[in-house]
């Protein structure tokens, strides 16, 4: 079993739809979580970090399930632009690694 | 500000050669973490070095080295490379003080290694 799960899709929305991915991970000592984008062939950047309490950032929303080990990322409205690989990432503090996951594949269709 | 700038952005070797891929960090970092991603796959991690030193490390083969210089910037070795070693190579760089990361990680925008 790999340390971060995420369903690969593809997920195929149209614009102005609401789509929603989830992301499980099995290291319960967990204390970083992050959703990362790539786009094809280029480097992956940061999305947003994801906290205890739940945030927001515009369209995008990040919430993280301690008990249950998963995060999630809450995508309204989707753009076109919004088509990439959705990365989730968890990292323990001090460990000075980060683990990703597989990715998610999102395409958002006129 | 340059961001994380790595070189080359694509190479071509052939069985059993070395290779060494170079990152130079964000203005202000003081740690590069190395990452391969096979197509298809997230970022696997390699290992991590600060201060010079190798922190940590993923689960890859002695024949994955690295380096850290003074200003920071790092080089990862790879040597009797095989066929599987074909993958995009990321360099990651980010702060951490008193054990924790101060700032997210940056990633450049990678080295396309092709084994042939």
């Amino acid at each position: 079993r790999k340390e971060v799960e995420q369903d690969p899709g593809p997920f195929n929305v149209p614009e102005g739809a609401t789509v929603a991915f989830n992301c499980t991970y099995s290291n319960s000592a967990s204390q970083s979580f992050f959703w990362y984008r790539q786009d094809c062939r280029k480097e992956p950047k940061l999305l947003m970090s994801v906290y205890s309490s739940g945030n927001e950032d515009g369209r995008f929303t990040a919430q993280l399930n301690r008990a249950s080990q998963y995060i999630s990322l809450l995508i309204r409205d989707s753009k076109l632009s919004d088509s990439a690989t959705y990365l989730c990432v968890v990292s323990v503090t001090n460990a000075g690694k980060s683990t990703f996951g597989d990715g998610t594949t999102l395409t958002v269709k006129p | 500000d340059a961001g994380v700038t790595q070189s080359p952005t694509h190479l071509i070797k052939t069985r059993g050669q070395q290779v060494t891929l170079r990152c130079s960090p964000k203005s202000g970092h003081d740690t590069v973490s190395w990452y391969q991603q096979a197509l298809g796959q997230g970022p696997q991690f390699i290992f991590q070095y600060y201060e010079e030193e190798e922190r940590q490390r993923g689960n890859f083969p002695d024949r994955f080295s690295g380096h850290q210089f003074p200003n920071y910037s790092s080089e990862l070795n790879v040597n009797a490379l095989l066929l599987g070693d074909s993958a995009l190579y990321l360099c990651a760089s980010s702060e951490w003080t008193g054990g924790v990361m101060r700032t997210e990680a940056f990633f450049g925008q990678g080295t396309r290694l092709t084994v042939v």
